[in-house]
């Protein structure tokens, strides 16, 4: 079983949709869960980060942490078409330590 | 301020040949970390910098070497290039401490022919 788990889709919505990205996890010692978004042809940029367990919110992304499930998920709301992205997730054990990530999420939305 | 740089963007490797690729940060940051990604496999971590003068083994090292020239440089080697080594490649880097803040380059598109 890998480390990080996540659906790479494609997922395809259209505008003003409800999204919800998930990724599963096996390793409990995680602490640390980031979502990461990746336009074609570009480098990674971190978008939103929790510590252990909880939700974030940041305007229209939420990010939610079930520890228990061992299971992460990002909600992106009245998503739009400039959303359309790889979101990949990514999780880490100690503030200093490496990151695993997920194989990422294509998302197209459309207008 | 130009964050986390990377050259050359683009690449085309016969097979034996060598090449080094580059990365340079201007956020002083003191952790840096050369990945490798393909299409279906995600981010895959070849080296990484803690510190300063420290480099440490990732998941796929093999065929790869690296120097961590001072606090700002961090470069990628491949002494013989082969054509599993065809893959998009990103530095990233983070303040030590703050792996939850990791920042990517733009990447470097290498073909291995």
């Amino acid at each position: 079983q890998k480390e990080v788990e996540q659906d790479p889709g494609p997922l395809s919505v259209p505008e003003g949709a409800i999204v919800s990205l998930n990724c599963t996890y096996s390793n409990s010692a995680f602490q640390y869960f980031m979502w990461y978004r990746q336009y074609s042809r570009k480098g990674p940029e971190l978008l939103m980060y929790t510590y252990s367990s909880g939700n974030k919110e940041d305007g229209r992304f939420t990010a939610q942490v079930d520890k228990s499930s061992k299971y992460i998920s990002l909600f992106i709301r009245d998503s739009q078409p400039s959303d359309s992205a790889t979101y990949l997730c990514a999780m880490s054990r100690r503030s200093q330590g490496n990151l695993i990530f997920g194989k990422g999420t294509k998302l197209s939305v459309k207008p | 301020n130009a964050g986390v740089t990377q050259t050359p963007k683009f690449q085309v490797l016969k097979t034996g040949q060598s090449m080094t690729l580059q990365c340079a940060q201007d956020m002083n940051h003191n952790s840096m970390y050369w990945y490798r990604q393909d299409p279906g496999m995600g981010l895959r971590l070849i080296y990484y910098s803690a510190s300063e003068g420290t480099t440490d083994k990732g998941e796929v090292p093999n065929g790869y070497n690296v120097s961590r020239l001072n606090k700002r440089e961090f470069s990628l080697r491949l002494e013989s290039a082969a054509p599993s080594q065809t893959s998009v490649y990103f530095c990233a880097t983070h303040t030590y401490g703050r792996v939850n803040e990791q920042y990517f380059g733009p990447g470097t598109r290498l073909t291995v022919t």
